[in-house]
């Protein structure tokens, strides 16, 4: 089945423990990328990648890095998250940038920074 | 101002009834006009693209869009509880996404 998969689900850490949020694709899709879902806001790009080795900015990067070793993998690392950050993630993929009005989201990681 | 502007309702409608969901957007370069679905603890989903102004259907749904005003719609005709879901606007340039905030729509029998 062609997915996108996060891991973990749900997490609940505190102020500055560095933390992971994995993303994994399927589709041999070139394009990945991440949001942040908050109330009233909608979905923000924190990253986006076009290709392995090949990372960029979204509208809110601060405080969030990203690597992209593996065409399929694309993980989230916050470093020292803050309540700031308390968020709901979702990690999307499409086949190409040209055509990425078509992207597949994962189901979502919810993180609670206390 | 926000390039995209989304009413994020909740929208509340008796089964059967026709549905209207709009996005109005500021910025006339946009390339492709996306309509997203997100059921409660899911990941978004794509409805339904165009990229021309006009009625584009698909089933139950018809996507509007009018350049010359900036406003994009999306009717459900002979709505279903199912429906219920918050729906995502969504606009394409240069490989980007940009997303309207959600309008929150139930559907009840």
């Amino acid at each position: 089945e062609a997915q996108v998969t996060q891991n973990p689900r749900y997490l609940i850490t505190v102020t500055g423990k560095k933390l992971t949020v994995t993303c994994s694709q399927n589709m041999n899709h070139e394009y990945m990328s991440w949001y942040r879902q908050d109330p009233g806001l909608g979905l923000r790009q924190i990253y986006y990648s076009m290709n392995v080795e090949v990372t960029d900015k979204g509208d809110v990067p601060e405080g969030y890095k990203v690597s992209r070793k593996e065409k399929r993998n694309f993980p989230l690392i916050l470093e020292s998250p803050s309540p700031n950050q308390t968020s709901l993630y979702f990690c999307a993929s499409s086949g190409t940038s040209g055509n990425s009005y078509e992207q597949y989201f994962g189901p979502g990681t919810r993180l609670t920074v206390t | 101002q926000k390039e995209v502007e989304q009413d994020p309702g909740p929208l509340s409608v008796p089964e059967g009834a026709i549905v209207s969901l709009n996005c109005t957007y500021s910025n006339s370069a946009f390339q492709y006009f996306m309509w997203y679905r997100q059921y409660s603890r899911k990941g978004p989903e794509l409805l339904m693209y165009t990229y021309s102004s006009g009625n584009k259907e698909d089933g139950r749904f018809t996507a509007q869009v009018d350049k010359s005003s900036k406003y994009i719609s999306l009717f459900i005709r002979d709505s279903q509880p199912s429906d219920s879901a918050t729906y995502l606007c969504a606009m394409l340039l240069w490989g980007k996404l940009i997303f309207g905030t959600g309008t929150r729509l139930q559907v009840f029998p």
